[in-house]
């Protein structure tokens, strides 16, 4: 079963309108971790934001923000006055935490299946 | 400020041939990852390793071997080069694999395989 759901495959809007992108995850777990990165058109992946799952406040960060809501089980993230420089795609991935054969505790990462943004000029 | 390092960027290989993808870090990172990036399906783990002489499978395996012989270093094998995996990969490093710890992303290799 898809852990993380990015349902928008691509979203093309015009400059300085606002977009929301949308991300539904699944788990059993009461504790994890979320994040989004930015893929921009050279490739590299690039961090965004990091949210545990008790901590349900709304972050902005300039023109970025996200809304986590654990009743939905969704981290939206929204792009305000949205510039061409936003242009890329964007992951949510989830973080659980599990425990080897020896004990130890890692995190497992699975990622949705990306949303790709044009914003045009 | 090198960060993670992915040689090479391109690369097309036919059916059957080797070759590995390096990766490497100067940040002191114990956890050292790769990924395949396909449309539609996101990035998907294929081997990982959480410190020098360990690694463990990932989600998709099959077709790839690693090693970890130091802390900065950690190759991706292709031992016979099938379509299938034609992708763009991904290297990745943390500090530690805490589940609350960012990755830094290498800037990928596109592989083609004929």
């Amino acid at each position: 079963a898809q852990k993380v759901t990015q349902a928008q495959t691509e979203i093309s809007v015009v400059e300085k309108e606002d977009v929301t992108l949308d991300c539904v995850y699944e788990t059993r777990d009461t504790t994890y971790y979320l994040f989004w990165y930015k893929q921009p058109p050279s490739g590299e992946l690039v961090f965004l934001i990091r949210r545990n799952s008790f901590d349900e406040q709304n972050e902005i960060s300039g023109r970025y923000s996200w809304n986590f809501q654990k009743s939905t089980s969704s981290f939206n993230f929204t792009i305000t006055a949205s510039q061409v420089v936003d242009s890329a795609v964007y992951f949510c991935a989830l973080s659980e935490s599990r425990k080897r054969a020896g004990g130890t505790s890692y995190g497992k990462l699975t990622f949705g299946q990306g949303t790709i943004l044009t914003v045009h000029p | 400020n090198a960060g993670v390092t992915q040689t090479p960027k391109f690369q097309v290989l036919k059916t059957g041939q080797s070759m590995t993808l390096q990766c490497a870090q100067d940040m002191n990172h114990e956890y050292m990852s790769w990924y395949r990036q396909d449309p539609g399906m996101g990035l998907r783990l294929i081997h990982y390793s959480v410190g020098a002489g360990i690694t463990d499978q990932g989600e998709v395996p099959n077709g790839y071997n690693v090693s970890r012989s130091t802390t900065e270093d950690f190759p991706l094998r292709l031992l016979s080069a099938a379509p299938s995996q034609t992708s763009v990969y991904f290297c990745a490093s943390s500090l530690i694999q805490g589940w609350n710890e960012k990755l830094f992303f290498g800037s990928g290799t596109q592989l083609s395989v004929l």
